[in-house]
């Protein structure tokens, strides 16, 4: 059963802790990546790795971290210096190389920092 | 920015063909319009992609203009299941990455009623 798993589903911090969204694919895809969605509003691109051990900055990087050191994983990190942290927060995974990326996405988590 | 536009809300009648119109009038020549879907709270859906060519699946159909600048994805027996946020997103190519990047507007909210 392939896809992408997110979890917690729901998480709950408080204010000025750092928290770690998990984000597991066995779709065997060289990319991830990490959005942040609010009410009303599309996704915005967080992070992205087109390949293990290297990831970019999207549009909305400050206060939050990522590693890959597995093609299967791309954890985030929300940090203390993320202004405005809750948010719906969705991941990724996509092929690479010519011919398209379609990208596919996991269920999401939805971060409440209280 | 998000390179489509797309009305806001839609409807339409169960069993009857929605079909959801987006503008990309700035879209380039190697660049593909995707389309996918969000139910409230959960992840996005892949639902079609096209460059130049009109394209069918068994979830839709995509209809690109001759000059690429519009398109209409037409959903022909729409379900109450099909009840959602539909996002025409145009995937764009950073200076140097082979990696397309989606730009997420606000969607169209579709409503299909009985």
């Amino acid at each position: 059963d392939g896809g992408i798993t997110q979890s917690p589903k729901y998480l709950f911090r408080k204010e000025g802790q750092n928290v770690t969204l998990s984000c597991e694919q066995n779709l065997n895809h060289d990319a991830m990546y990490w959005y942040r969605q609010d009410p009303g509003q599309g996704l915005r691109l967080i992070y992205y790795s087109q390949i293990v051990n290297d990831f970019q900055k999207g549009d909305i990087a400050e206060g939050y971290s990522v590693s890959r050191e597995k093609k299967e994983s791309f954890p985030l990190t929300v940090t203390s210096a993320q202004k405005n942290p809750t948010a719906f927060y969705l991941c990724a995974s996509s092929p690479t190389g010519p011919g398209g990326n379609t990208q596919y996405f996991g269920p999401g988590t939805r971060l409440t920092v209280l | 920015d998000a390179k489509t536009t797309q009305p806001p809300s839609m409807d339409c009648a169960e069993g009857r063909a929605a079909n959801l119109p987006c503008n990309h009038s700035t879209i380039s020549g190697n660049e593909y319009v995707y389309w996918y879907r969000q139910i409230h709270s959960q992840g996005p859906q892949y639902i079609i992609h096209g460059l130049k060519n009109n394209e069918t699946n068994e979830m839709a159909s995509l209809i690109i203009t001759e000059d690429r600048k519009s398109s209409t994805l037409i959903l022909p027996h729409a379900t109450l299941r099909d009840t959602a946020v539909y996002y025409c997103i145009v995937r764009v190519y950073d200076r140097g990455s082979t990696l397309g990047r989606l730009y997420f507007g606000r969607g169209t909210q579709l409503t299909v009623w009985p």
